[in-house]
C-alpha cells in the first residue's frame, strides 16, 4: 500500500462546478500539505501549501487538511477550462525529510 | 522569473546506451531532487541531495543509475545501460530546505528508450 492515495481519475466537470480532490495518507508523521498542478507536457507547480489542520484560501482556491482523518482536500470553486489539468498532492514530515507524492487526478473542465 | 533547468527537454535512444539528464537548479536552493514519473507509478523519488551531498537515492536502481552534483550549479542523471522500462519523463526540482519546504519543477526530460 502507498503512503500516500490519489483517485487518478479523470474527473470531468461543467464549467462553473465546484470541483473536489482529495488525498488520504498513513504516515502520520507527515505535518506539510501541498497541492501541485500539472499541465500537459510541464512540470508540477505549487498551488497551494498548508501546515497541519485547517483551512487555507487562495482565490477560486481552498485547501482543507484533516490530520485525524489522514485526509486532505482541494476545492475549487467555478472552475474554468484552465483548471483543467492533474493535480497532484504532496506532503512531508518537516525538517530535510523527502516530499512524497500522490499519482495526480486528472480534471477536465468542460466549457 | 528564477526557475529550474532542464536538458534536453525530449531524448529517444536505442536499448543499452547511456543516457544523461542535466539539471540547473534554481540558484541559492540548497536541495536538488531527482523524481521519475509513469502514468502507472506517479511521481517516484530517485534521489536527492543537500548541499551537493547525497541524502538518499534509495529510489534509484544502484547498477545501471547514477546521480551526481558536480556543483552547486548542476545536477546529473545517468543511466548506463538504457532499458525501455526506464521509459518515462524524469524531473528535477530544487528547494531552500528547513521546515517550510517548497520544491520547484523543471520541465522535464521525456525519455524514451527503444
Amino acid at each position: 500500500q502507498k503512503e500516500v492515495e490519489q483517485d487518478p481519475g479523470p474527473l470531468s466537470v461543467p464549467e462553473g462546478a465546484i470541483v473536489s480532490l482529495n488525498c488520504t495518507y498513513s504516515n502520520s508523521a507527515f505535518q506539510y500539505f501541498m497541492w501541485y498542478r500539472q499541465y500537459s507536457r510541464k512540470g508540477p507547480e505549487l498551488l497551494m501549501y498548508t501546515y497541519s489542520s485547517g483551512n487555507k484560501e487562495d482565490g477560486r482556491f481552498t485547501a482543507q487538511v484533516d490530520k485525524s482523518s489522514k485526509y486532505i482536500s482541494l476545492f475549487i470553486r467555478d472552475s474554468q477550462p484552465c483548471d483543467s489539468a492533474t493535480f497532484l498532492c504532496a506532503m512531508h514530515s518537516g525538517g530535510y525529510q523527502k516530499v512524497t507524492f500522490g499519482t495526480g487526478t486528472k480534471l477536465q473542465v468542460i466549457p | 522569473d528564477a526557475r529550474v533547468t532542464q536538458t534536453p527537454r525530449d531524448k529517444v535512444t536505442e536499448m543499452g546506451q547511456e543516457v544523461t539528464m542535466r539539471c540547473q537548479p534554481i540558484l541559492g536552493h540548497n536541495t536538488v531532487f531527482w523524481y521519475r514519473q509513469t502514468m502507472k507509478q506517479g511521481l517516484e523519488l530517485l534521489a536527492y541531495f543537500r548541499n551537493r551531498a547525497p541524502l538518499d537515492d534509495s529510489g534509484m536502481p544502484k547498477d545501471r543509475f547514477s546521480a551526481e552534483m558536480p556543483d552547486a550549479t548542476l545536477a546529473t542523471l545517468k543511466i548506463q545501460p538504457s532499458e525501455p522500462r526506464d521509459s518515462a519523463v524524469y524531473f528535477c526540482a530544487s528547494g531552500l530546505w528547513g521546515g517550510d519546504t517548497q520544491a520547484f519543477f523543471g520541465q522535464g526530460t521525456r525519455l524514451t528508450v527503444v
